[in-house]
């Protein structure tokens, strides 16, 4: 258990609807990353906080995507007007201590049709 | 622009054998330089990590990695291979100036013959 929580773990949705992802991310820690792994590939970086800022977007951050956090604590994705290319795993990864490694999440697989 | 390269896809060993997985990076500095391992349906769990200091790391489960500055490498090494050590890795450096956010390469998937 890495003490980094997403929900909910699997989304089955159609085309052209919206969904969200929650991530509950270490406490103690301030910075808060999002990726996105498709099959067969690594993760690659979506965007990150630090505290309530969102600090970076990916380019692969369309405007259908938006994220959050309020307060500097959980983080939520959405993903409005789904394509079926947005089917992927969305990882939340948080760091601890001062060194840099980042925890992940288990992930919250979506799959559009 | 920082990149990982893992050149194998796919690599299949006798368990009991050795293994050697490889990364290859591209980054201007000092790299933070960690390996990942995934089983399937599983998020990611991190084997070890390379800061500074001895070039030579031990990470969890028997593994470890050699960081080599000259060859802008960071392979993953396993004296005996388990059956159960099937799973992808996956190598990543990590940006400490840019919000320490990691890239990552594209993943070795790893089979392990009885």
């Amino acid at each position: 258990d890495t003490g980094v929580s997403q929900n909910p773990r699997h989304k089955i949705t159609k085309r052209g609807q919206n969904v969200t992802f929650r991530c509950d991310p270490i406490s103690e820690h301030n910075r808060l990353y999002w990726y996105r792994q498709t099959l067969g590939q690594g993760p690659e970086f979506l965007t990150y906080f630090q505290n309530e800022a969102q600090l970076e977007k990916s380019r692969l951050l369309s405007d259908r995507f938006s994220a959050e956090r309020p307060k500097g604590s959980f983080s939520t994705l959405e993903i409005q007007r789904t394509e079926q290319g947005d089917s992927a795993m969305y990882l939340c990864a948080s760091p601890r201590g001062e060194t840099g490694e980042l925890f992940f999440g288990e992930g919250s697989r979506l799959t559009v049709l | 622009a920082q990149s990982v390269t893992q050149p194998d896809i796919h690599i299949t060993v006798s368990e009991g054998a050795s293994l050697e997985l490889r990364c290859n990076y591209s980054y201007g500095a000092t790299p933070y330089l960690f390996w990942y391992v995934q089983s399937p349906g599983q998020g990611l769990q991190l084997l070890l990590k390379y800061f500074s200091g001895d070039t030579l790391v031990q990470g969890i489960k028997g593994f470890e990695a050699e960081f080599k500055r000259s060859q802008s490498s960071f392979n993953l090494r396993k004296p005996s291979v388990h059956w159960s050590d099937a799973a992808e890795y996956f190598c990543a450096v990590g940006l400490y100036n840019q919000g320490g956010k990691l890239i990552f390469g594209q993943g070795t998937e790893l089979s392990v013959k009885p």
